[in-house]
């Protein structure tokens, strides 16, 4: 079975700081994805990353980057220098090839970003 | 840049009614999907459509749902009799492929069942 697990319910980051958000997984595939995505307050689910179990190097979109772990199965998301916009409900998500088609959800971070 | 579309953005309706919610996936695409997502819970799937028929489905996804491809854009998710526990926000997304890519989402319907 598939289980992702985001232990930060709330956070709060300085504008212009860096900030991690937290992201373990469980799978039993051999090969998996991992994604981030962003949800404001307006409802809509916006990709931000995504890291394939086999990548040697951890992702990077922009401001975004993701920490893989792969032995300790933790994707933790990287926002640097935030901005008042990162302010957001984020969730990571998992598939894996043996698993069909489904993304598996963790239950989110909600991202505060103080001016 | 092409995205999903989904109508109604809000959807209210009596506890026994029956629902259709729309979405139209990027044109190309070849896969579908629908999530819902309880009120400050998190996303679950609900069930994926390929080829014009569901690939995959989920424990939530029982007699009272249907999905549908009516023609050559449209995706749709029937409930039959809603409950009040159906009241939720629904995400229709779409990929390319299958495998380990990116799910593109759309805006999301929020269904109120009274």
């Amino acid at each position: 079975a598939q289980k992702i697990t985001q232990t930060q319910p709330g956070m709060f980051v300085q504008e212009k700081e860096a900030v991690t958000l937290d992201c373990t997984y469980d799978t039993s595939d051999p090969s998996y994805g991992l994604f981030w995505y962003k949800q404001p307050s307006s409802g809509e689910m916006i990709f931000l990353i995504y890291q394939g179990s086999y990548d040697q190097q951890n992702a990077t979109e922009g401001r975004y980057s993701l920490n893989f772990q792969k032995a300790r199965k933790s994707a933790n998301l990287v926002i640097s220098a935030s901005q008042l916009g990162d302010s957001a409900m984020y969730f990571c998500a998992m598939r894996g090839t043996n698993t069909g088609n489904q993304f598996y959800f963790g239950t989110g971070t909600s991202l505060t970003v103080i001016p | 840049e092409p995205e999903v579309t989904q109508t109604p953005s809000h959807q209210v309706t009596q506890m026994g009614q029956e629902v259709i919610l729309r979405c139209v996936p990027i044109s190309n695409h070849l896969y579908f999907y629908w999530y819902r997502q309880i009120l400050g819970q998190k996303v679950e799937f609900l069930v994926s459509f390929y080829n014009n028929e569901i690939s995959e489905k989920s424990e939530i996804f029982d007699d009272q749902f249907s999905v549908e491809r009516p023609d050559g854009s449209n995706f749709t998710l029937k409930i039959r009799s809603t409950k009040l526990e159906d009241s939720a926000m629904y995400f229709c997304a779409s990929s390319m492929i299958a495998g380990n890519n990116e799910q593109f989402f759309g805006p999301g319907t929020r269904l109120t069942v009274l």
